[in-house]
């Protein structure tokens, strides 16, 4: 079957605006995950879903960063007001039961 | 804070040697460990895992545990150009049956 899919692939958007990253993770996964990467950098957790539930925000950055998910399928994550800090590589993952995390593409964010 | 630690390299070996890759924990309650492999710009994809001490094999590529020590290594036999990227190492605390804590990764060049 599809694997995790991410759109878009690139953003560009200006300071200030608003922008949302969506994940389509693999049929029947019930957890997905954020994280972002920026340059050089490792995964930095952001939020967890257990089904449409997030029990674990605590890596979002501010709280111009949100997240849902409906359906148990599709999440997007909404950056409010964006910074140029902002600027990274946003992956999603999905995971069934307790077996490996699958990674999506990932979106590339760059804020001018 | 729970750390994962890795020397962020470039460790550069030629065709045919063995690369070994080295990640530390600071959380003694780590229970499952992790080697995901990052192609540039590309998503990380997982290539070994593992839960008990002492070396697991799967190929050319061997992950050793040492719980004592909070040390988890790769070895690349053999190694190909094609092994070029960057390796993540990643770690699952017992206090936690869904986070993954991520190392920034080692970027290994196999030289032809």
């Amino acid at each position: 079957g599809a694997g995790v899919s991410q759109s878009p692939s690139n953003k560009v958007t200006e300071k200030g605006k608003d922008v949302e990253l969506r994940c389509d993770p693999i049929s029947g996964h019930t957890a997905l995950y954020w994280y972002r990467q920026s340059l050089g950098q490792g995964l930095e957790f952001l939020i967890y879903f257990q089904g449409n539930s997030a029990p674990d925000k605590s890596g979002l950055p501010s709280d111009r960063f949100s997240a849902e998910r409906t359906g148990g399928s599709v999440s997007t994550l909404t950056i409010q007001r964006t910074q140029q800090e902002d600027s990274a590589v946003y992956l999603c993952a999905s995971r069934l039961g307790q077996n490996e995390q699958f990674f999506g593409p990932g979106t590339r964010l760059t804020v001018l | 804070q729970k750390e994962v630690e890795q020397n962020s390299g470039p460790l550069s070996v030629p065709e045919g040697a063995i690369a070994s890759l080295n990640c530390t924990y600071s959380d003694r309650g780590s229970q499952s460990f992790f080697w995901y492999r990052q192609y540039s710009g590309k998503s990380p994809e997982l290539i070994m895992s593992i839960y008990s001490n002492g070396d697991k094999e799967d190929g050319r590529f061997t992950a050793q545990l040492n719980k004592a020590s909070q040390y988890v290594s790769l070895l690349i036999r053999d190694s190909q150009p094609s092994d070029s990227a960057t390796y993540l190492c990643a770690v699952k605390a017992i206090s936690s049956n869904y986070k993954l804590t991520f190392g920034k990764g080692t970027l290994l060049t196999v030289n032809p």
